[in-house]
């Protein structure tokens, strides 16, 4: 089974500058999630979408953050503006919906804003 | 609200020595507990998870958990390590119900070092 794919892997931006990550997830897994990892922090949920509505965006910052998932299946997460502080690896994580509560997890997308 | 803490940000140790990495919880509500493993440049592996049951869950590469609830904790143990394990080592709490299933609470990470 192939996992959940990412890119890109790395990404070096200046301030201001915009940025966008695309993730796929396990074929057959209708839940999708977006974690930031701040350096020396365990991962924090910023997004949650069943099939292609959103769950739980409550810890997205929304003024410079916006995520998509039009077709149930791979997903968006884009930044713009982006800050120093948005310097991070973006984790996509997806599960099958009913049943197991184990998320798998994809290999991270790491962002530098200089 | 969850939160967990990692009582243990780095922990050194030996190789073919035993290691416990602490985990404590704290929530109103029950929650299913994890530990994730995180290799350099790479996700989040699942090391082990507590559903419901036996208290002592055993896991990937020799590793083993025991579910306090009266302590609210969740450490993990292995009785002898390898060079290999050297990892950050994250616990994660996720509550049981609903479209909440999945929206796990980390903690800080614990970087286990193991040396030769």
């Amino acid at each position: 089974e192939a996992g959940v794919a990412q890119s890109p892997r790395y990404k070096i931006i200046e301030k201001r500058q915009s940025v966008a990550f695309w993730c796929n997830p396990i074929s057959g897994h209708a839940t999708l999630y977006w974690y930031q990892q701040i350096l020396g922090q365990g991962p924090k949920l910023l997004i949650q979408f069943q099939n292609n509505g959103v769950v739980d965006d409550s810890q997205l910052p929304k003024d410079r953050f916006s995520a998509e998932r039009l077709k149930g299946v791979d997903s968006t997460l884009k930044i713009q503006p982006a800050k120093l502080e948005d310097s991070a690896v973006y984790l996509c994580a997806s599960r099958i919906t009913a049943g197991a509560n184990v998320l798998t997890f994809g290999a991270g997308s790491r962002l530098t804003v200089l | 609200a969850q939160s967990v803490t990692q009582l243990d940000s780095q922990v050194p140790v030996f190789e073919e020595a035993p290691v416990e990495l602490r985990c404590n919880y704290s929530s109103s509500v029950s929650v299913y507990l994890f530990w994730y493993v995180q290799y350099p440049n790479q996700g989040l592996q699942l090391l082990l998870k507590y559903l419901s049951g036996s208290t002592l869950v055993k896991g990937i590469n020799g590793f083993e958990a025991e579910f306090n609830k009266s302590q609210t904790s969740f450490h993990l143990r292995k009785p002898s390590v390898h060079i290999s394990d050297t990892a950050e080592y994250f616990c994660a709490v996720g509550l049981t119900g609903g479209t909440s299933y999945g929206k796990l609470t980390f903690g800080q990470g614990t970087i286990l070092t193991v040396h030769p």
